[in-house]
């Protein structure tokens, strides 16, 4: 089946530093990706909706400056979470599409902690 | 505004019992339905769903959609321990491929 990496799959940091999280889709393009946060015992919540070649789309209370998406080729997208403050520290999943019928694969996130 | 919201939260049951976790949505425009497991990662494809009444099984899986009634059900049965996780259950509104998550059920298999 398809495959989705992302990378790093957990990360410690200070508060106030920039963590970059990538994600790549291994074995087909993907023109869309979408980051997702999940907090514990928590669903899944969209932040943004990653765009080939353009800037992101945010959901609605999700700060643009303060999560920075790149998506600089077909194949990987960057969440940059910019001066890291503990209120941060979550589960952060991406995912791709593949197909006409949108069938989505995740990629096995990235769990940050902010000291 | 587009919503899906699953029960039960949580369920803790016995190796061998059959189990039913429930979805129900509302969303302006519906293209799918999506099952997904959690174990301590990211989320595990189970089921795609799209058309009513018709069953999609896997192993000891299943899943069915009612777009009347506009709910899901994913069953499993004869469980087993490795079947503890957090299901999700997710519909797909035809907006570019994003996804609308419901609060997931947690299930626990006792042995």
């Amino acid at each position: 089946g398809a495959v989705v990496s992302q990378h790093p799959s957990r990360v410690i940091c200070k508060s106030g530093t920039s963590v970059k999280i990538e994600c790549r889709s291994l074995d087909f393009q993907a023109t869309t990706m979408f980051w997702y946060r999940q907090f514990p015992k928590k669903s899944l919540m969209l932040m943004a909706t990653s765009n080939e070649g353009s800037k992101a789309t945010y959901e609605q209370g999700v700060e643009k400056d303060k999560f920075l998406i790149n998506h600089a080729s077909l194949t990987l997208s960057t969440l940059t979470v910019t001066s890291a403050h503990p209120e941060d520290s979550s589960f952060y999943i991406c995912s791709a599409s593949r197909g006409s019928l949108g069938e989505l694969f995740f990629g096995e996130g990235s769990r940050l902690t902010v000291l | 505004e587009d919503k899906v919201v699953q029960s039960p939260l949580s369920l803790v049951v016995h190796e061998g019992d059959t189990v039913t976790l429930n979805c129900s949505y509302e969303v302006t425009n519906f293209r799918s339905l999506l099952w997904y497991k959690q174990e301590k990662k990211a989320p595990t494809f189970l089921f795609m769903l799209t058309s009513s009444g018709i069953e999609k099984k896997s192993g000891r899986l299943s899943s069915i959609l009612d777009k009347k009634e506009l709910f899901s059900i994913l069953n499993i049965t004869a469980t087993q321990t490795g079947d503890s996780a957090i299901y999700l259950c997710a519909v797909d509104p035809n907006q570019g491929g994003k996804l609308i998550f419901g609060q997931g059920t947690e299930l626990s298999v006792k042995p």
